[in-house]
């Protein structure tokens, strides 16, 4: 089983819609949760960290289901910006070296005019 | 701008030849990784360096050797590379790898071809 599952999508949504991204992890020991985005041929970058009672940053809303062992992205009022691969991403104990960041395969979204 | 700084940003190299990857971080921290990414693939994890330490060898293959002079710089020397091993290689940096609520910082990362 993968540590991190996401569907991969594509999403194609108009401008100004509202998505959602999914995510499950395997591991129950993992501590902290993160959503990067990816653009094409660039590198991830920090989007949010996703805490237990849920956040939120302007038009993006993290939420994370400890008992479930899922986490989730809501992006609101989607801009053409927002086109990208949304990453999710769990840091949970490893073997050998405390702790290592697994990330999923991620969800591409494209946003049209 | 990005606090870590890789390079080259492209490589094309033979088999035969031998070249290395640069990394720099200008944020503090003292953990450093080295990361593949392939196309239609997650990242896939490499190495993991811990104050200077090694602490993670994700069963790379020994044409990839990795070296961490120091807590903001890290290194990773290619020889004989195969066509597979085509690639973008990301660099990144946490504060240290205990892991609780850091994330890591990337850099723009190193497209390499293999010919």
């Amino acid at each position: 089983r993968k540590e991190v599952e996401q569907d991969p999508g594509p999403f194609n949504v108009p401008e100004g819609a509202t998505v959602a991204f999914n995510c499950t992890y395997s591991n129950s020991a993992s501590q902290s949760f993160f959503w990067y985005r990816q653009d094409c041929r660039k590198e991830p970058k920090l989007l949010m960290s996703v805490y237990s009672s849920g956040n939120e940053d302007g038009r993006f809303t993290a939420q994370l289901n400890r008992a479930s062992q899922y986490i989730s992205l809501l992006i609101r009022d989607s801009k053409l910006s927002d086109s990208a691969t949304y990453l999710c991403v769990v840091n949970g104990p490893n073997s050998n070296s405390g702790y290592a960041l697994n990330f999923g395969k991620g969800t591409s979204l494209l946003v049209t005019p | 701008e990005t606090g870590v700084t890789q390079t080259p940003r492209h490589l094309v190299m033979g088999m035969t030849n031998k070249k290395s990857l640069k990394c720099e971080q200008h944020l503090g921290h003292n953990a450093m990784y080295w990361y593949k990414q392939s196309a239609k693939k997650p990242l896939e994890l490499m190495f993991v360096y811990n104050f200077k330490e090694q602490t993670e060898n994700n069963s790379v293959p020994s044409r990839f050797s990795p070296e961490c002079p120091n807590s903001s710089h890290l290194f990773l020397h290619l020889h004989t590379l195969q066509p597979e091993d085509s690639a973008l290689y990301l660099c990144a940096s946490s504060q240290d790898t205990s892991g609780f609520k850091q994330p890591q910082h990337f850099g723009d990362g190193t497209r390499l071809s293999i010919l």
